[in-house]
């Protein structure tokens, strides 16, 4: 079974709406993170946020947020007033446990596309 | 503060040639892993190494990929000889300990090596 869903491939959002990226996650453990990163075409992945399992509000970097959803295991990520250089392929990544034999789990990436 | 680099940024090789692969993590950061990622899906990790000590390398495919990280700093990835499904972006990233014990762990990206074998 996937750890990390991504149902959305791809997106197209006109220029300043606020878009919703989703993401749900599969996992047994208490103890968990949860990561967004953004990768635009020039490669690298960038970090835009973090949510841990125990962490009571959601988290939130500048133009982004972290709706989560701890029952629905759902982590999506927010960013408001979106511009072209948003441009780029979103990942939802989990780290499970705390243990030094973790890793990062990874979804399959949605493809978004802001139009002027 | 500078962040994890890697070198080269692009390398077009031909099948059964050699190929390395090398990264500089953030200063401080004992943590480094080395990540594949095909077109269009998430990074795979290949290894991960705890100061020198490379403590998950199940995914490495150890008949030709090999890595080093000999003083705990900087790291080479290498593989020999490259076959054509080895055409991928490889990916340094580096995370701290300290971080993990808070739980904040994050892992930090280079701009990834792409490669294209012939």
């Amino acid at each position: 079974a996937q750890k990390i869903t991504q149902t959305q491939p791809g997106m197209f959002v006109q220029e300043k709406e606020a878009v919703t990226l989703d993401c749900t996650y599969d996992t047994s453990d208490q103890s968990y993170g949860l990561f967004w990163y953004k990768q635009p075409s020039s490669g690298e992945m960038i970090f835009l946020i973090y949510q841990g399992s125990y962490d009571e509000q959601n988290a939130t970097e500048g133009r982004y947020s972290l709706n989560f959803q701890k029952a629905r295991k759902s982590a999506n990520l927010v960013i408001s007033a979106s511009q072209l250089g948003d441009s780029a392929m979103y990942f939802c990544a989990m780290r499970e446990g705390m243990d030094s034999n973790y890793q990062l789990i990874w979804g399959a990436g949605t493809k978004l596309i802001i139009k002027p | 503060e500078a962040g994890v680099v890697q070198s080269p940024r692009y390398k077009i090789i031909e099948k059964k040639q050699p190929v390395a692969f090398w990264c500089n993590p953030i200063s401080g950061h004992n943590t480094l892993y080395w990540y594949l990622q095909n077109l269009g899906q998430g990074p795979e990790l290949l290894i991960r190494y705890e100061n020198e000590e490379a403590v998950d390398d199940s995914q490495l495919p150890k008949d030709r990929f090999s890595a080093e990280r000999l003083k705990g700093v900087d790291s080479t990835l290498k593989i020999q000889p490259a076959e054509l499904g080895d055409s991928a972006v490889y990916l340094c990233a580096s995370s701290s300990q300290e971080d993990r014990g808070r739980g904040t762990d994050t892992q930090y990206f280079g701009p990834g090596t792409r490669l294209t074998v012939l």
